[in-house]
């Protein structure tokens, strides 16, 4: 069974750094690209960016929103995916999923999702 | 960046009702388009991929279809289990998704 658990610190203050950890099971990691996806409270979602598997091109790309403040790495060993996320604004507040592309490498559709992590950004 | 608009954002309807919702994209994403559903609480669950293929497990009263810029999901009778929020995406250039439609009970 796939399974993608998130884990992490949930309270942080602006201008401070967390890094959440999405550990997988369940399917052989090093052959799929992972992404994160957020939602603010009460808001729809919005896609934060992925990490292809290697070898590949283009390996990691990000949303506007995040670029230079956050970054995904994975390890392959271990099955898990990590978001590093600096400069954390109170705009960032949003629960985290951790999701699987459904392809492989090729397309951007996430066929698993973790249950997710409530990040809260406040002073 | 290609923006996504659902329609409507609402929807009220009766457990057997055939309902019908759109997504369009600012631009043409050929057939890279998928539909998720969510509850409350939730996480969102795959229903469908590249515009019309049903996700392993997804009942068949779920369809989808369209090309280019316009989309439409289609729950053929509704289920109590279907009350949720919809959600599309466009995986074509990066990724974005729609604002939803939610389907509550009339």
């Amino acid at each position: 069974e796939v399974q993608l658990v998130e884990s992490g610190e949930g309270l942080v203050q602006p201008g401070r750094s967390l890094r959440l950890s999405c550990t997988t099971s369940g399917f052989i990691f090093g052959d799929y690209a992972m992404a994160w996806v957020r939602q603010a409270p009460g808001k729809g979602l919005e896609w934060v960016g992925f990490m292809r598997s290697k070898p590949s091109a283009v390996i990691t790309q990000y949303a506007a929103s995040v670029e230079g403040r956050f970054a995904i790495s994975r390890d392959d060993s271990k099955g898990i995916a990590y978001l590093q996320m600096n400069s954390l604004k109170t705009e960032d507040t949003a629960v985290y999923y951790c999701t699987r592309w459904g392809s492989g490498n090729s397309h951007q559709y996430f066929d698993y999702w973790g249950q997710g992590i409530l990040v809260t950004v406040s002073p | 960046d290609i923006q996504m608009t659902q329609s409507p954002s609402t929807l009220s309807a009766s457990v057997g009702d055939r309902v019908t919702f759109t997504c369009r994209a600012s631009q043409s994403v050929s057939t890279a388009l998928a539909w998720y559903q969510q509850k409350p609480g939730k996480a969102p669950k795959l229903l469908i991929y590249k515009v019309s293929t049903l996700q392993s497990g997804v009942p068949s009263r779920f369809s989808g279809s369209g090309s280019g810029t316009e989309f439409t999901l289609t729950i053929s009778s509704l289920q109590p289990d279907d009350f949720a929020t919809y959600y599309c995406q466009q995986y074509d250039a990066y990724s974005t998704f729609g604002p939803g439609t939610k389907v509550e009970i009339k």
